[in-house]
């Protein structure tokens, strides 16, 4: 059973258009949630991260919007660029610091 | 400073072999993960260590296992290699928890 789902496994967006990738979980205890970014044959790299208590967090082009009532996070890039083209894992950490991640959303920015 | 180093990059073994993959932390860091990705599947928790602890395991069977060492760096070990532990084990390290968890480039495992 899956807890992080992210159920757009592609998007393709216009560069200078927003990017909008979205992520569902199920359990109402994660503390906190995040958003990494992977290019091929590099680790994933951490983008930005929104604890349970807030409903946004913003961080230049980055912001996580967290609507815990519909147990529901989504990540906006704006404007989108070519080099964000990669795929995104959405994860959230429960209280005994242990990270689930979604199965990716791989965003192409089209120049 | 140095970031998280996973050696080697790339193996191939024969199924029923067993495999031990590396992960050196960032210098300071105490946590280490380790995580398992295949397409579709997306990256799926193995286990983490905590000053040389196993403090979380994934639903892993027991043929992964892992350790850490008084230096933090960590080894993960699979027994009895299937064709399905063909994947990318990632590792990441961080001084506590998660948050802000620094990810190695990752080892490529292929079982044939």
């Amino acid at each position: 059973d899956q807890q992080v789902k992210q159920n757009s496994p592609s998007l393709s967006v216009q560069e200078g258009r927003i990017s909008i990738l979205n992520c569902d979980y199920t359990n109402s205890m994660f503390d906190y949630f995040l958003w990494y970014k992977k290019y091929p044959a590099e680790g994933p790299t951490f983008l930005i991260s929104i604890s349970s208590i807030k409903d946004k967090n913003e961080d230049g082009r980055f912001t996580v919007f967290l609507n815990k009532s519909a147990k529901h996070l989504s990540l906006h890039i704006v404007p989108s660029q070519p080099g964000d083209s990669a795929v995104y894992f959405c994860a959230a950490m429960d209280s005994s610091y242990k990270l689930i991640f979604g199965s990716g959303t791989r965003l192409l920015v089209r120049p | 400073k140095a970031g998280v180093t996973q050696t080697p990059r790339y193996l191939i073994k024969t199924r029923g072999q067993q495999v031990t993959l590396s992960c050196s932390p960032i210098s300071g860091h105490r946590s280490v993960s380790w995580y398992q990705q295949t397409p579709g599947q997306g990256l799926q928790f193995l286990f983490e260590y905590f000053s040389e602890t196993q403090r979380n395991k994934g639903n892993f069977p027991g043929r992964f296992s892992g350790r850490q060492f008084s230096n933090s760096r960590s080894e993960m070990n699979v027994s009895t290699l299937e064709l399905g532990d063909s994947a990318l084990y990632l590792c990441a390290s961080s001084f506590e928890g998660h948050l802000g968890a620094f990810f190695g480039q990752g080892t490529r495992l292929t079982v044939v």
